[in-house]
C-alpha cells in the first residue's frame, strides 16, 4: 500500500523556538495533505488542509500564523509550529490523498510526530 | 456540518469472541463514505473497512464487517473471532462524496478503546 512518512518522529524543543515537521508521500503523488492534532486519549482534530501549490485551508480556531503549512510539491508538505509554547505539545499526524483520487479512496496516514515543548 | 458520534468510550471482549462497536452520524447529504480506522498503541492509523452510502450491501473485510443502516444513520463495526492484535482505538469517520480530487476531509468520532482479554 501507499506509504506516508513523517519526520521527525519525536522532537523536544524549548519554548519560543520554531519546529518544522515534514510529511512525505513516498510512492504516490498527493494532491491534498491533511494535518491533524491528537491529544492523549482523544480523537484526531483536523487543523488544516493543504493543496499543492496553493494556500492551506485552516479549520476554525486554528491560528494560521502559528501553524504555517507549506505544500510545495506533490510529495511534500511541511507544518511549522512557530514560537512554540508548552500548550503546543501534542501528537501531530498528517495524511495524504492521491492525485486524482476519489472521495471514497483511502487517505494514507503518516506515523505521527510527538512534539514536546519545554 | 456533519457529525460522528461513538457512544462507547471503551469496550472489552474475550479472545475469539465477537464484539460490535457503535457509530452514528448526522448529515443532510445523500452520497458519502463511511470508514472505520484502527489506531493501535503505535499510533499509526490503519484503515479497517469502508462503506459507500449508495451501496446497500454491507462491507466485509475478513473478520471485520459493518452493519450500515442509512435511514437510521448508523454504521456499526463487528469484529468476529477477536484477536489480541485487535486491541486498539477504533475511530468511525465520515467523508462527503461531493468533492473529487481527494480534498474532502474526514470527520472523526471520538473513538472507542477496545481491549481484548486472553
Amino acid at each position: 500500500g501507499a506509504v506516508v512518512s513523517q519526520h521527525p518522529s519525536r522532537v523536544i524543543c524549548k519554548s519560543g523556538t520554531s519546529v518544522k515537521i515534514e510529511c512525505r508521500s513516498l510512492d504516490f503523488q498527493a494532491t491534498t495533505m491533511f494535518w491533524y492534532r491528537q491529544f492523549p486519549k482523544q480523537s484526531l482534530m483536523l487543523m488544516a488542509t493543504s493543496n499543492e501549490g496553493s494556500k492551506a485551508t485552516y479549520e476554525q480556531g486554528v491560528e494560521k500564523d502559528k501553524f504555517l503549512i507549506n505544500h510545495a510539491s506533490l510529495t511534500l508538505s511541511t507544518l511549522t509550529v512557530t514560537s512554540a509554547h508548552p500548550e503546543d505539545s501534542s501528537f501531530y499526524i498528517c495524511s495524504a490523498s492521491a492525485l486524482r483520487g476519489a472521495p471514497g479512496d483511502e487517505q494514507f496516514f503518516g506515523p505521527g510526530t510527538r512534539l514536546t515543548v519545554l | 456540518a456533519q457529525t460522528v458520534t461513538q457512544s462507547q468510550p471503551e469496550m472489552s471482549v474475550q479472545e475469539a469472541e465477537t464484539v460490535t462497536l457503535s457509530c452514528t452520524y448526522d448529515t443532510s447529504e445523500s452520497d458519502y463514505y463511511l470508514f472505520w480506522y484502527k489506531q493501535p498503541p503505535s499510533r499509526q492509523m490503519i484503515l479497517v473497512i469502508r462503506q459507500e452510502a449508495y451501496k446497500q450491501q454491507n462491507a466485509t473485510e475478513n473478520r471485520f464487517s459493518v452493519n450500515f443502516q442509512k435511514a437510521a444513520k448508523s454504521f456499526s463495526l463487528k469484529i468476529s473471532d477477536s484477536q489480541l492484535g485487535d486491541a486498539a482505538m477504533y475511530f468511525c469517520a465520515y467523508r462527503s462524496a461531493w468533492d473529487w480530487g481527494g480534498s474532502e476531509k474526514l470527520v472523526f468520532g471520538k473513538g472507542t478503546k477496545l481491549t481484548v482479554n486472553p
